[in-house]
């Protein structure tokens, strides 16, 4: 099973500030089978980037993707209120099997 | 827009069988390219893949899970069930059930229901 860790746990920031999550693999993952989510509280996940750096319909340019291999970050270039919320990168192998990090929260400074 | 419904009984006792169905509107079953899946996220946790079903009925389970776990799906009911056996307090957690989109190139969850809350207690 490949295991996502997730950094940091916690990202304390303000609005307008730039955000950096971490998404690192225990083996490699195909980036074409990386995607990114967001939770609010009370809510499903949404997707915000798939494929690794492709973003989903309706999702703002200042989310954007990238890595591959192991390592795989999500950046929020400039946040806004909204975006303060869980954020899960989540891979899918042959088998198939999934799984899931344990969540970046993004919370307000 | 395909929309998901998850039902079923919220509370469960210990060594029971938990029991939830997704019914699917605004699109079909059998469209293709999806996985009908069920995850689940216990309270202030992350979220942990159940399994997953193709229309054609194959079934692909988390192997922590799959001793315990039937996925089944009724086309004519445009619906698909999770049944997990011999829960346990651990089994807590909102079940949601969402929509694999897979291909050569690209796989993720685009569609999830709203979620429910199941509770494992006596």
């Amino acid at each position: 099973e490949i295991v996502l860790t997730q950094s940091p746990g916690t990202l304390s920031l303000s609005p307008g500030e730039r955000a950096t999550l971490s998404c690192r693999a225990s083996q490699s993952v195909s980036s074409s089978y990386l995607a990114w989510y967001h939770q609010k509280p009370g809510q499903a996940p949404r997707l915000l980037i798939y494929g690794a750096s492709s973003r989903a319909t309706g999702i703002s340019d200042r989310f954007s993707g990238s890595g591959s291999g192991t390592d795989f970050t999500l950046t929020i270039s400039r946040l806004e209120p909204e975006d303060f919320a869980v954020y899960y990168c989540q891979q899918y192998g042959s088998s198939p099997a999934l799984t899931f990090g344990g969540g970046t929260k993004v919370e307000i400074k | 827009q395909l929309q998901l419904q998850e039902s079923g009984s919220g509370l469960v006792k210990p060594s029971q069988t938990l029991s939830l169905t997704c019914v699917i509107s605004g699109g079909s079953i059998s469209t293709g390219g999806y996985l009908w899946t069920w995850i689940r996220q216990p309270p202030g946790k992350g979220l942990e893949w159940i399994g997953s079903i193709h229309h054609s009925e194959s079934t692909y389970y988390n192997p922590s899970l799959k001793s315990r776990v039937i996925i089944s799906v009724d086309r004519s009911k445009s619906q698909f069930s999770l049944k997990l056996t011999s829960v346990t307090a651990a089994d807590t957690a909102v079940y949601y059930c969402a929509t694999l989109y897979t291909s050569s190139w690209f796989a993720y969850f685009d569609n999830w229901g709203q979620g429910t809350l199941v509770t494992v207690s006596s």
